[in-house]
């Protein structure tokens, strides 16, 4: 069974800083994909950026880019130059080619301080 | 240009007293989801549907039941809402193929209060 580990329930950064959150799963599967999603306070959940297990380069969208450790079955999200509007829960997430369904993390909540 | 519609936004109903949620889509997308979600919680994954196929997750409970007439809408029925139902109903969709057939597009969510 596919498992999905987020260890930092809660994370702080400044603005204008850098923050990486930590995200770690466990599958047997070699087709797969990775999310990291955003869900602001009371906002709907959004994607923030996608990794294609197949793809060795790591995926960035502006200020997000991860850190894909195919081996290490590591995939962390690193923002840069973090501003206020960034604050939210964080979910890592795993999804199975044919399965149609997804795995979530719990979730990490992102603090920026202004 | 909202791409997946939740209505309502905030339910509020009573102890064992029915309750449907509703959620449509402009994306023509084939899968649709629904997830309970608890407080700073990961949504739960309630059960999709592939077309017209419905997927129930096995711990889903009985009191859980859904509808998809027709591509666009989904809904979900709670026959008996219990104070443990109370939180926030998320739906989701994907495509069944091509492009970014992995990704899920989510809706704002349906808050469900039970009193």
């Amino acid at each position: 069974a596919q498992t999905v580990t987020q260890s930092q329930p809660e994370m702080s950064v400044q603005e204008a800083e850098t923050v990486t959150l930590s995200c770690t799963y466990d599958t047997s599967e070699s087709d797969y994909y990775l999310f990291w999603y955003k869900q602001p306070p009371s906002r709907q959940m959004i994607l923030v950026i996608r990794q294609e297990a197949y793809k060795q380069q790591n995926a960035t969208e502006n200020r997000f880019s991860v850190n894909f450790q195919k081996a290490a079955k590591s995939f962390s999200l690193k923002i840069s130059d973090s501003q206020l509007g960034d604050a939210a829960m964080y979910f890592c997430a795993f999804y199975t080619s044919g399965t149609y369904k997804y795995i979530f993390g719990t979730g990490t909540r992102l603090k920026v301080l202004a | 240009d909202a791409m997946v519609i939740q209505n309502p936004r905030y339910q509020v109903t009573q102890f064992g007293k029915p309750v449907t949620l509703s959620c449509s889509q402009t994306l023509n997308h084939n899968v649709m989801y629904w997830y309970q979600q608890k407080s700073s919680q990961a949504p739960k994954l309630l059960f999709h549907y592939y077309d017209k196929d419905f997927n129930n997750e096995a711990d889903t409970p009985d009191n859980f039941q859904s509808r998809r007439p027709n591509t666009s809408f989904c809904f979900l029925d709670i026959r008996s809402p219990g104070l443990g139902d109370a939180a926030m109903y998320l739906c989701a969709t994907s495509r069944k193929q091509g492009v970014f057939r992995d990704t899920q597009y989510f809706g704002p969510g349906t808050r469900l209060t039970v009193l």
